[in-house]
């Protein structure tokens, strides 16, 4: 199994860019999970998604993020349009739901925006 | 607001030395308490997912107690080794799917 695939790994763009980060989750796992790490707050949860459908945003900073899960191998973050203190690693995470609690983690896209 | 709070923030220690740190935790509405281990530009790689109130799990050189009652779970290392620096996450679930984490305990070796 190839594991959680987020792609680009590292991206560095200016403030005003559109930002479309990719994840490929772990076939069969049916919860995803975006997470953001940053110094100051550690990692927070954005969205999550159950069976394609997102169940909780309440952690999207603003109307500038927006997550979509058009099927059960690929889900999209987006920000537009870019600002500095954008600049973290976001995760994409998996759980299979009903058959463990274990969740696992991509290796982050590390975003800067300057 | 849920609050996971772990300490310390950052540990060095010299090989050989056993370590601990602590992760504390909301006392209600418990279902699963998480540890991840995470090395820089790597996944946070799972160590322990524990739900039961006196659970105790090794790992290795490493293992982790966990107290529902009291809210507070430690991580264990006998012996560290330059291999075991990295940042040490707890995560706490409770009633929803969601994950809170706590900042971390970075740990640094020193061989």
């Amino acid at each position: 199994d190839a594991g959680v695939i987020q792609s680009p790994r590292h991206e560095v763009t200016e403030m005003g860019q559109e930002v479309t980060l990719r994840c490929k989750p772990i076939s069969g796992h049916n919860s995803l999970f975006w997470y953001r790490q940053t110094m100051m707050r550690g990692l927070e949860l954005l969205i999550y998604f159950n069976n394609n459908v997102p169940i909780d945003d309440s952690g999207m900073p603003e109307d500038r993020f927006s997550a979509k899960m058009p099927n059960a191998s690929f889900s999209t973050l987006k920000i537009q349009p870019s600002e500095p203190r954008d600049s973290a690693v976001y995760f994409c995470a998996n759980r299979r739901v009903m058959t463990g609690n274990t969740i696992y983690f991509g290796e982050g896209s590390w975003l800067t925006v300057v | 607001i849920l609050n996971v709070e772990q300490s310390p923030q950052s540990l060095h220690v010299q090989e050989g030395d056993s370590t601990n740190f602590t992760c504390s935790f909301p006392s209600s509405n418990f279902y699963a308490l998480h540890w991840y281990r995470w090395e820089t530009a790597k996944s946070p790689e799972a160590l322990f997912v524990m739900t039961l109130n006196g659970d105790e799990k090794k790992k290795g050189r490493i293992s982790a107690t966990l107290n529902t009652k009291e809210g507070y779970s430690y991580l264990y290392i006998k012996g560290s080794q330059p291999e075991d620096s990295a940042t040490y996450l707890c995560a706490f679930r409770g009633g929803s799917e969601k994950l809170v984490f706590g900042k971390g305990t970075k740990l640094t070796v020193n061989p």
